[in-house]
């Protein structure tokens, strides 16, 4: 069975230009949700996904959105980068969406902001 | 502002001993935890989980211990290899936050020859 995948693995933007992040979950997982690590900050939740509905978000400002697609594949979006932004992404899936249950992580997206 | 790095406790341990991390959780509702490794570069790996119904559970190799009373989570890792040098979290759920996982600062394990 195949991991959560998560495209692309490295992406350099400018300050003020907009990026979009993939997340592909393990094959029946439909829940998928999204963390930012940081060395100044650690691993901090960003929003998650199930059944295409946001069910729970972090303390972000709104330029950070996202969406689920019906096969469970979901996509991260920032707005107006910063150079703060800078960070690496990771993608974790779940099978149920009821908490409690074990998430897996993909390798992540490295965004550098310049 | 500039970030400041987070400082992460480091456990240097010697190849074929015991190691021990801890973890102090921040929310005596929490009901589930998971052990993540993370290697340079690499997303967090799930090692092993443990309901609060439980105090202990293993797996290959590894230990988790739940202690509620302080709010208090441990990995035991046996015959610790130069593999296992890596960081490791502890993540903790909340009842009716669905998925989201809270993360503590992680623990830097180092393992010499």
């Amino acid at each position: 069975k195949a991991g959560v995948t998560q495209t692309p693995r490295y992406l350099i933007k400018t300050r003020g230009q907009q990026v979009t992040l993939s997340c592909s979950p393990i094959s029946g997982h439909r829940s998928v949700s999204w963390y930012q690590q940081t060395p100044g900050q650690g691993l901090q939740f960003l929003f998650e996904y199930f059944s295409e509905t946001q069910r729970n978000k972090g303390n972000f400002p709104g330029r950070f959105s996202g969406r689920q697609f019906s096969n469970s594949r979901s996509e991260m979006n920032v707005s107006t980068l910063e150079l703060g932004d800078s960070a690496l992404y990771l993608c974790a899936s779940s099978a149920s969406g009821q908490g409690g249950t074990e998430a897996f992580f993909g390798q992540g997206t490295r965004l550098t902001v310049v | 502002g500039e970030s400041v790095g987070l400082h992460l406790p480091t456990l240097s341990v010697q190849e074929g001993d015991n190691s021990i991390i801890n973890c102090a959780y921040s929310n005596s509702a929490s009901d589930y935890f998971i052990w993540y490794k993370q290697e340079s570069g690499k997303g967090p790996q799930f090692i092993i989980d443990i309901r609060s119904n439980m105090d202990k559970r293993q797996g290959q190799r590894v230990t988790v211990l739940l202690n509620k009373t302080v709010k208090h989570l441990s990995l035991q890792i046996a015959a610790t290899q130069p593999g296992d040098s890596a960081v490791y979290f502890c993540a903790e759920n909340r009842p009716g936050t669905a998925s989201k996982l809270t993360f503590g600062t992680g623990t830097r394990l180092q393992v010499t020859l």
